[in-house]
């Protein structure tokens, strides 16, 4: 079975802070993908990366950047945390991108709060 | 860019009664995949609908994809305590390269009142 792994269930950071957000997968999963979630919002994309090193930006990435050094670990980094980034943030990978399009697999999520 | 609306925002049901959430695509879709999240849980995938006009089932739940690739729905039948939780759509553009990107509907959140 996937196993995604966030490394913290809950953050409480102070504005101007820079975050790390670290998420591991053990399946060798090519694609990772960042999305926060806020209520009414659904999931969002903020960025995602389809191999080592590759990045891409999502629908929402201002604020944000990404690391992808190793092909099992994918860091979301907020350069300077502001209170309107507070959310839950959630990783996901998935084997690889393709006409069917395999499924997401989620950790568990980061809560967030920015105060 | 591409736009996936889903209704309705919340829902509650009365235990055994039926429950349905529809999800709108601005743009003809690829496929669409749904999730169910458990509350203070994490999305977990449940299905992938591809063809026009595709019907899926999984025990009481109904899966459909409209003829114009454009339009989806989950159908509960008999709803049971442990359906609670949000249903996300996501539906994938047809556009090529790194566009192609799951867009998820804002979910419904359903509770079902025992």
């Amino acid at each position: 079975d996937v196993k995604v792994t966030q490394s913290s269930r809950y953050l409480v950071k102070r504005t101007g802070e820079k975050v790390f957000l670290e998420c591991v997968q053990d399946m060798d999963h090519e694609n990772m993908f960042w999305y926060r979630q806020d209520p009414g919002l659904g999931l969002r994309l903020i960025y995602f990366s389809y191999d080592v090193k590759m990045k891409e930006k999502g629908d929402i990435p201002e604020g944000y950047s990404v690391s992808r050094e190793k092909k099992e670990r994918f860091s979301l980094i907020l350069e300077s945390a502001s209170t309107n980034q507070t959310s839950m943030y959630l990783c996901a990978s998935r084997l690889r991108a393709g006409t069917t399009n395999s499924p997401l697999h989620f950790g568990n999520g980061t809560r967030l709060t920015v105060t | 860019g591409q736009q996936v609306m889903q209704i309705p925002q919340y829902q509650h049901v009365q235990e055994g009664e039926d429950f349905t959430t529809y999800c709108n695509s601005s743009t003809t879709l690829s496929n669409i995949q749904w999730y169910k999240q458990r509350p203070g849980g994490h999305p977990v995938f449940l299905i992938q609908l591809v063809k026009s006009g595709e019907v899926k089932k999984q025990k009481r739940l109904t899966f459909q994809f409209g003829e114009a690739k454009k339009n989806s729905s989950l159908h509960i039948t008999a709803t049971q305590t442990t359906d609670v939780g949000t249903y996300f759509c996501a539906g994938l553009g047809i556009s090529s390269g790194s566009a192609r990107q799951l867009t998820f509907g804002s979910g419904t959140q359903l509770t079902v009142l025992p």
